[in-house]
C-alpha cells in the first residue's frame, strides 16, 4: 500500500502560470518535506513542516510556497514558474526531525514548464 | 560545510560485487543513509548507519563507515540487473533532520 502519495506524477504548466503539486501520507507522520531534484542532480530540501510549523530553507526562492491544511496533506505552490523550475519534486515524511528518523519518499512529480 | 560527493558512474557484471563510495564533510553527521532511485521514480531507502558504527550488514548490502576519513561505502553482493539505478548517499544534519544528498552514482549492471 502506498504510504506517501504524490499527484500528479507528471505536471505540465506554462511559464508564469501558478501550479500546485500535492502530497498525501497514510503514515500519520508529524513532518513533511519538499525536495527539488533537477536533472542529474541531487535532491535539495526546499522546506518542511513539523506539524503546523513551517520551516523554510534559507536559499529557497520566494516563488515557492507551501501549505499543510492537515496532517495528511501538504501542497507545494509555485507562484510564477520559470523554465529553471522544471524538475522532479519529491515529498517525504518522518515521525520527527531528529537525525535517526527515517524519511520516506513519495514517487515524485515531474514538472515541465513550457 | 555541507558537501557530499560520489563517483558518477559504476559498471559491473551480473553476479559481481559492486562498491559505491561516498565522502562527506560534516563531522557532526549522526546518521548516514543510502537511497536507491530507479528511472523516473522516487527515492527508496536501502539502509542507514549510525555514526558510532563502522559496519552494518543487511542481506546483500554491506555499509562501511570510516568516520576519521569521512568515507562511506555501500557494497552490493551478487549484483543483479534489477540493481541498476542511481544510488545516493545522504547525511542527516542536526535537529532538523535535513538530508544532504550526494551527487548520485549510476550503477549499470551488465548481463
Amino acid at each position: 500500500d502506498a504510504m506517501v502519495i504524490q499527484n500528479p506524477r507528471y505536471q505540465v504548466t506554462q511559464f508564469g502560470k501558478p501550479v500546485t503539486l500535492s502530497c498525501s501520507q497514510t503514515l500519520n507522520h508529524n513532518v513533511m518535506y519538499w525536495y527539488q531534484q533537477k536533472s542529474s542532480q541531487a535532491p535539495k530540501l526546499l522546506f518542511h513542516y513539523y506539524d503546523k510549523d513551517f520551516n523554510n530553507e534559507a536559499d529557497t526562492p520566494d516563488n515557492f510556497q507551501s501549505r499543510r491544511p492537515n496532517t495528511s496533506f501538504c501542497f507545494l505552490d509555485i507562484r510564477s514558474p520559470g523554465l529553471g523550475d522544471a524538475a522532479m519534486y519529491l515529498c517525504a515524511t518522518s515521525t520527527r526531525t531528529s537525525a535517526q528518523e527515517t524519511q520516506y519518499f513519495g514517487p515524485g512529480t515531474r514538472l515541465l514548464v513550457l | 560545510g555541507e558537501d557530499v560527493e560520489q563517483s558518477l558512474f559504476l559498471s559491473v557484471r551480473e553476479g559481481d560485487s559492486s562498491v559505491i563510495n561516498c565522502t562527506y564533510t560534516d563531522s557532526s553527521s549522526t546518521y548516514l543513509y543510502w537511497y536507491k532511485q530507479e528511472p523516473g521514480a522516487g527515492l527508496q531507502l536501502l539502509t542507514y548507519i549510525f555514526s558510532n558504527m563502522d559496519m552494518k550488514q543487511d542481506q546483500r548490502l554491506t555499509v562501511l563507515l570510516n568516520k576519521k576519513d569521512k568515507h562511506l561505502s555501500l557494497r552490493i553482493a551478487d549484483t543483479q540487473t534489477g540493481d541498476s539505478a542511481i544510488y545516493f548517499c545522504a547525511e542527516s544534519l542536526g535537529a532538523t533532520n535535513k538530508l544532504i544528498f550526494g551527487t548520485g552514482t549510476l550503477l549499470a549492471v551488465q548481463p
